[in-house]
């Protein structure tokens, strides 16, 4: 799996858009780029993946750069609770059983402030 | 999105000691799980894959007679750990596979007395 960059840290005020960066200059024509969080003491959640085209669902938008050598999460209006750790992941098709063992980086801290 | 439970979410226990920890596809079958580890302020590590009615495969560097996983149905995989020691102690998390994406459990903290 390609490896990826992201900050430690960031912080955003409460109801203000979070945009948080990603680097994966590596990736692969094929692979996707996931974004997982984890609320301090419980396991990661799934937000959003893409894989060239801009994504948008419930939780967040994803926009992927032409070049798919970056991308970004955006959480549109934080709230307290969107307070967490993010992980971009990127790992190939759903293939086999491989693909599926996630390489987590350090991923970045949101804190959402009030 | 698909569920996965694990149990206990806690667990305290005294060192020389085993503790089985169950991580459960609710509303699929899974024929694959991940077990993952984490240390304080670190990231998820991979342990282990999980196949059901198969052995499971270890990643390197983790002790397979020390964290034994047994899948023996399509709904649950065990993890144990035997004879463990305060450095044992961690956050297992467990994983799924439904409809081509990766569910999470809850996590089971362990502290190792």
């Amino acid at each position: 799996d390609a490896k990826t960059t992201q900050p430690p840290s960031m912080d955003c005020a409460e109801g203000r858009a979070a945009n948080l960066p990603c680097n994966h200059s590596t990736i692969s024509g094929n692979e996707y780029v996931y974004w997982y969080r984890q609320i301090h003491s419980q396991g990661p959640q799934y937000i959003i993946h893409g894989l060239k085209n801009n994504e948008t669902n419930e939780m967040a938008s994803l926009i992927i750069t032409e070049d798919r050598k970056s991308s970004t999460l955006i959480l549109p209006h934080a709230t307290l609770r969107d307070t967490a750790v993010y992980y971009c992941i990127v790992r190939a098709p759903n293939s086999g059983g491989s693909n599926y063992k996630l390489t987590f980086g350090k991923g970045t801290l949101l804190t959402v402030n009030p | 999105g698909a569920v996965v439970s694990q149990h206990p979410s806690r667990v305290i226990c005294k060192s020389g000691t085993s503790v089985k920890i169950e991580c459960r596809s609710l509303d699929f079958q899974a024929t694959t799980m991940f077990w993952y580890r984490q240390f304080p302020k670190q990231s998820l590590m991979l342990m282990a894959t999980s196949n059901e009615g198969s052995k499971a495969t270890y990643e390197q560097g983790v002790e397979k007679d020390k964290f034994l996983i047994n899948h023996a149905s399509l709904t649950l995989s065990t993890l144990t750990v035997t004879s463990a020691h305060p450095e044992d102690s961690s956050f297992y998390i467990c994983s799924a596979i439904e409809a081509g994406e990766l569910f999470f459990g809850e996590g089971s903290r362990l502290t190792v007395l």
